[in-house]
């Protein structure tokens, strides 16, 4: 099946530092969506991204979708304790019909007050 | 409110039983998933249904089965087949009338066999 690598997969940093992880493809996607979870808690959406090379914010967290359809990377600025958590990016092939999502193995952040 | 509910939150089973997990969703969306996740690892997917009385296997389905017998309902059957069923389960709907739009997640179900 289709894989995504996902890099790094930790980071330990200090409150109010910036974080940036990215996802790779081998395969092309049509949709590229970034998910945070809480331990014991499903995923929950952060950003959703439809075009390539399309750059979208959302409050302090931007995401870009590569213009190879290939990439993405999630940075996320002046970083506070609560954004600890695992992030998780997945593709998503298909329009309306098929759908499936592909995840990366998840990049683990820990914050340091 | 509408969401997506998965029950219970926490499972044990006897090797050799079957369990049947939860997943019902009021969002009115036409496809349902349910994946697997290990520590350490992303999610990996087992079943999908992209319409009612319709479903296909994902990436890991054997020692799993599901039905699909109501739009709300995707339940999905841990069998004793299934060798390493510990582990966190996590069903997602997704609307299919428009295109591309993403899949929302229920709050996992963690099964422990013991």
């Amino acid at each position: 099946g289709q894989q995504l690598n996902q890099s790094p997969q930790s980071m330990f940093i200090q409150e109010g530092e910036d974080v940036s992880m990215n996802c790779t493809s081998s395969s092309i996607f049509n949709t590229w969506l970034w998910y945070k979870q809480d331990p014991g808690e499903g995923p929950v959406l952060l950003i959703a991204l439809y075009k390539a090379g399309e750059l979208t914010s959302n409050g302090r967290l931007t995401a870009q979708f590569g213009i190879t359809r290939k990439d993405s990377f999630l940075n996320i600025s002046a970083s506070i304790p609560s954004d600890v958590g695992i992030y998780f990016c997945a593709g998503q092939t298909g329009g309306t019909s098929y759908g499936k999502l592909t995840f990366g193995q998840g990049t683990i952040l820990t914050v340091h007050p | 409110d509408g969401g997506i509910t998965q029950s219970p939150k926490y499972l044990f089973r006897k090797e050799g039983q079957n369990v049947t997990l939860s997943c019902e969703q009021n969002l009115n969306h036409d496809a349902m998933y349910w994946y697997r996740q290990d520590p350490g690892q992303g999610l990996r997917l087992i079943y999908y249904s992209q319409i009612v009385n319709d479903f296909q296997k994902g990436d890991i389905a054997e020692g799993y089965s599901v039905s699909r017998e109501k739009k709300e309902s995707f339940p999905l059957t841990v069998t004793s087949a299934q060798k390493n069923p510990t582990a966190f389960y996590l069903c997602a709907s997704r609307q299919t009338q428009l295109p591309n739009t993403e899949a929302f997640f229920g709050q996992g179900t963690r099964l422990t066999v013991v």
